[in-house]
């Protein structure tokens, strides 16, 4: 079966660094994204990883390991615009085509 | 913004009625996918649809169904209607890049 497990809330304080863990059993895997989602609206795109490694985009970086089926997001130097949900998705080649498999999502709450 | 746009953005439907929602994708866009998001879960995946044919599906009833027209446009149709299908609609283009842009969404709710 398919599976992706990420912690469900995570608290921190503004300048923080905060680090969310994903891993994923899946198969026909095509890449891992990481979205971040505000209350009430759309995903946005923060990363996408397809080869094991860092990689590193302003205040955020993601990685990920292939063979333990691990991926994490950084987010440095926090700000209070940073509380939202963030979603590990791994993209799985299918029969015809690509499909984005959601975790639940992490809620993270940044205070001052 | 990501040049995708939904609509209706909200909607109140009773159990057993049908429901249309729609999407239109950025220009080039040929994939697009349409996700259900409950409350506190992460989008499931429903359908992906390439240049007009469906392209993969995941573990929804048929009385999920789709189209999209050449205009880059979809829309995903629920039959049916179930308490259960209360949720937030999204619909994700994507051209050849690997990134999918998701629109605002569509909050249905099921009474």
């Amino acid at each position: 079966g398919q599976n992706i497990d990420q912690p469900t809330e995570m608290t921190a304080t503004e300048g923080a660094i905060v680090q969310i863990n994903c891993t994923y059993q899946t198969s026909g895997f095509n890449g891992l994204f990481w979205y971040q989602q505000h209350a009430g609206e759309a995903p946005t795109f923060l990363s996408y990883n397809v080869l094991d490694g860092l990689e590193e985009k302003g205040r955020f970086s993601s990685f990920l390991s292939r063979s333990k089926g691990y991926s994490y997001l950084l987010l440095k130097e926090l700000q209070m615009k940073d509380s939202a949900s963030y979603l590990c998705a791994v993209a799985t080649l299918r029969k015809a085509g690509t499909a984005l498999i959601f975790g639940k999502g992490t809620t993270l709450s940044v205070s001052s | 913004e990501t040049g995708v746009t939904q609509s209706p953005t909200h909607l109140i439907k009773t159990r057993g009625q049908q429901v249309t929602l729609r999407c239109s994708s950025q220009s080039g866009h040929n994939t697009v996918s349409w996700y259900q998001q409950a409350l506190g879960q992460g989008p499931q995946f429903i359908f992906q649809y390439y240049r007009e044919e469906e392209n993969g599906r995941g573990n929804f009833p048929p009385r999920f169904s789709g189209l999209q027209f050449p205009n880059y446009s979809s829309e995903l149709n629920v039959n049916a209607l179930e308490l259960d299908d209360s949720a937030l609609y999204l619909c994700a283009s994507r051209g050849s890049s690997y990134e999918q842009y998701f629109g605002p969404g569509t909050r249905l709710t099921v009474t």
